[in-house]
């Protein structure tokens, strides 16, 4: 267990509709980093928070956002969603920005 | 643009052969990570290597960074089928970007 949590675990929605992923992050771990991964493909990096800033933007599409709330948790918003978004989402936090990260659980989302 | 790059993508071998993969880059990277991921999980860090040259041993496996600090390996002697699993390299750039490799998907067979 990392310490970072996630939910859900599963989602299933369809075409067009509009999901909310929540992430927890480490106690104490200031970074959140979203990632999105295809069926047997790497880690597509989406974007990272610090401490509730924006630090670094991946491969996001514009339909996804994303937020890190005062209290470090963060949300990933996906809209008009489309098959293709179908996909394991995970999160990570690592204390400092930098360095190793710690990934929860994931959400495996299924657009139909 | 990848731009680092893992290779094999897929090894399938039986258990109690050895095996390496590689992570390369045209990039100097201030550190790497290795990870590796089971089916449905999320990534677990196995070891960080900072230093050109260096060599770390985690049981069975032995992870080596370039002299150059732009590749890496992973070595695994005497593999079992516990060590099945997708195993990612990522390097950190000296912005504190992190560079993700597309992932070597290992089996070991029974």
């Amino acid at each position: 267990d990392s310490g970072v949590t996630q939910t859900p675990k599963h989602l299933i929605t369809a075409t067009g509709q509009r999901v909310t992923l929540r992430c927890s992050p480490r106690s104490g771990d200031l970074s959140v980093y979203w990632y999105q991964q295809s069926l047997d493909q790497g880690l597509q990096f989406l974007i990272q928070y610090y401490n509730g800033e924006e630090r670094a933007k991946g491969n996001i599409l514009e339909r996804f956002s994303a937020q890190q709330f005062p209290d470090l948790h963060s949300e990933l918003n996906l809209s008009s969603l489309e098959l293709g978004d179908s996909a394991l989402y995970f999160c990570a936090s690592s204390p400092t920005g930098v360095g190793e990260q710690y990934f929860g659980p994931g959400t495996r989302l299924t657009v139909t | 643009t990848q731009l680092l790059e893992q290779s094999p993508q897929f090894l399938s071998i039986q258990e109690g052969e050895n095996l390496t993969v590689y992570c390369n880059s045209s990039s100097v990277f201030s550190s790497l990570q290795w990870y590796r991921q089971e089916p449905g999980e999320g990534p677990v860090l196995l070891v960080t290597v900072v230093t050109g040259g260096e060599v770390k041993k985690l049981k069975r496996l032995t992870f080596q960074f370039g002299d150059a600090r732009k590749d890496s390996s992973l070595h695994i002697t005497a593999a079992q089928p516990g060590d099945t699993g997708l195993y990612l390299c990522a390097g950190v750039r000296s912005n504190y970007q992190l560079i993700w490799g597309a992932g070597t998907k290992l089996i070991i067979k029974p």
